[in-house]
């Protein structure tokens, strides 16, 4: 069974660009959680769909960030534009439910010059 | 609000060398706790978790117990090998926002043959 997969693995843009992260989960879980770690600090939440309904989304950072999960399978998660501040690796998970583990994908690195 | 406080890194160990890293919490109500490793290219893991007060989780040889008395959850394991070279996290899923998991910074760990 495949894992949770994350595109691109990198990405290095300017600031004021557009970048698209895209993830897919576990085939059959309907939970998909996106998170970040920037600067090496602690990795901290940023939503969570329910199948293509957003569940909780109290992590988002600012409007610059767009997340979507169209037809409940992949989700993507838009940066415009974006700032320096935005540098780090993101991660997306997925479980079957929500008081499930959460499987990790193996993140995407984003650095913004 | 919750959080997770780690020690920070990053520690260098010989192989065979018994390694602590020292995990605090700070949570309303009754968390669940939990140890995730990211190896060198890949993506988060569970390594290890503790649901309740005095719970000890265990695997591949290391060992947290659940200390509500001490609000602490530390990593330890009696003999380390090469293949642990990671980052650790510590993290911290609150009862009533079981989705959305809290993460300590990380803590790197580099063991030299």
């Amino acid at each position: 069974e495949a894992g949770v997969t994350q595109f691109p693995s990198h990405s290095v843009i300017e600031k004021g660009q557009t970048v698209t992260l895209r993830c897919d989960p576990i085939s059959g879980h309907d939970n998909l959680y996106w998170y970040r770690r920037v600067m090496g600090k602690e990795i901290k939440f940023l939503l969570h769909f329910v199948k293509e309904s957003k569940q909780d989304e109290s992590g988002m950072p600012n409007n610059r960030f767009l997340a979507e999960r169209t037809g409940g399978t992949y989700s993507t998660l838009k940066v415009q534009p974006a700032e320096l501040e935005d540098s780090g690796v993101y991660f997306c998970a997925s479980s079957q439910d929500s008081r499930r583990e959460q499987y990790f994908g193996p993140g995407t690195r984003l650095t913004v010059t | 609000g919750d959080s997770v406080t780690q020690m920070e890194g990053p520690v260098t160990l010989s192989e065979e060398a018994f390694l602590t890293i020292n995990c605090t919490y700070t949570a309303t109500g009754y968390p669940s706790l939990f140890w995730y490793v990211q190896y060198p290219g890949e993506g988060l893991q569970l390594l290890l978790k503790a649901t309740k007060a005095d719970d000890k989780g265990s695997n591949k040889g290391f060992e947290a117990t659940y200390r509500k008395e001490t609000t602490s959850f530390h990593l330890e394991k009696g003999s380390v090998q090469v293949s642990d070279s990671a980052v650790y996290f510590c993290a911290l899923t609150a009862y009533s926002s079981a989705s959305k998991i809290i993460f300590g910074s990380g803590t790197r760990l580099s063991i030299r043959p």
